[in-house]
């Protein structure tokens, strides 16, 4: 089955740490370039993240950069997000999302993501 | 990385048709037709319904269209049926390996 799973959300204080895993399945994961979406509570998406197929290249948000690291693991099929100083505007759902360009040449992008997780839900709180 | 603007909300009876804009700017819409469209359920992750401007995902019915015209991308829904109703929302690539998303739009079938 053609899927990814997120995990590793929960509460955490302000200033504190977390990281998110996504694990893939029932595709060629080292093909495709990957990226990180959040969506606050009753909110819209917001782009977060992306690292390229063979995690060479990576890039971030505004919002997050110098305080969250992408990276993956192309022999356990999975990607990571490692967030620091966690924000109560870091509070969403966190979704992985696969780039659909994979599936016609590795590495290729078109910028659109075809496979999405269920999200996992990061809450900052104290 | 500024939001790209959709109307908050849009509606449509069954049968008709819808068009929700997606505005942009010259560094991102208007310079790229990298643009996608994404249809959300309530309590599920979006489904891609459009990208490259143009191009429809297989299984994604024929109903859905997309277009752009200078700095604004558009998503046509014709024949709208009760099942349409969801939030949508347009993401255009803004360069430099970024994306941005539109705020989101309700679609209501009445």
């Amino acid at each position: 089955q053609v899927q990814l799973v997120e995990s590793g959300g929960g509460v955490v204080q302000p200033g504190r740490s977390l990281r998110l895993s996504c694990a893939a399945s029932g595709f060629t994961f080292s093909r495709y370039t990957i990226h990180w979406v959040r969506q606050a509570p009753g909110k819209g998406l917001d782009w977060v993240a992306v690292v390229s197929y063979d995690g060479s290249h990576r890039n971030y948000a505004d919002s997050v950069k110098g305080r969250i690291t992408i990276s993956r693991d192309n022999s356990k099929n999975t990607l990571y997000l490692q967030m620091n100083s966690l924000r109560p505007e870091d509070t969403a759902v966190y979704y992985c999302a696969r780039d659909g360009g994979g599936t016609i040449l590795p590495g290729y992008q078109d910028y659109s993501f075809d496979l999405w997780g269920q999200g996992t839900l990061v809450t900052v709180s104290s | 990385q500024s939001a790209l603007t959709q109307p908050a909300s849009v509606s449509g009876s069954p049968g008709q048709s819808i068009t929700i804009p997606c505005t942009g700017t010259s560094s991102d819409v208007g310079s790229y037709n990298l643009v996608s469209w994404y249809q959300q359920n309530p309590g599920k992750a979006p489904k891609l319904m459009i990208y490259e401007v143009t191009k429809r995902p297989s299984g994604v019915s024929y109903r859905f269209s997309g277009s752009k015209s200078g700095n604004t991308a558009s998503l046509t829904i014709s024949g709208l049926q009760a099942e349409d109703e969801a939030d949508y929302y347009c993401c255009s690539y803004a360069g430099g390996s970024t994306l941005v998303f539109g705020g989101g739009t309700k679609l209501t079938v009445l």
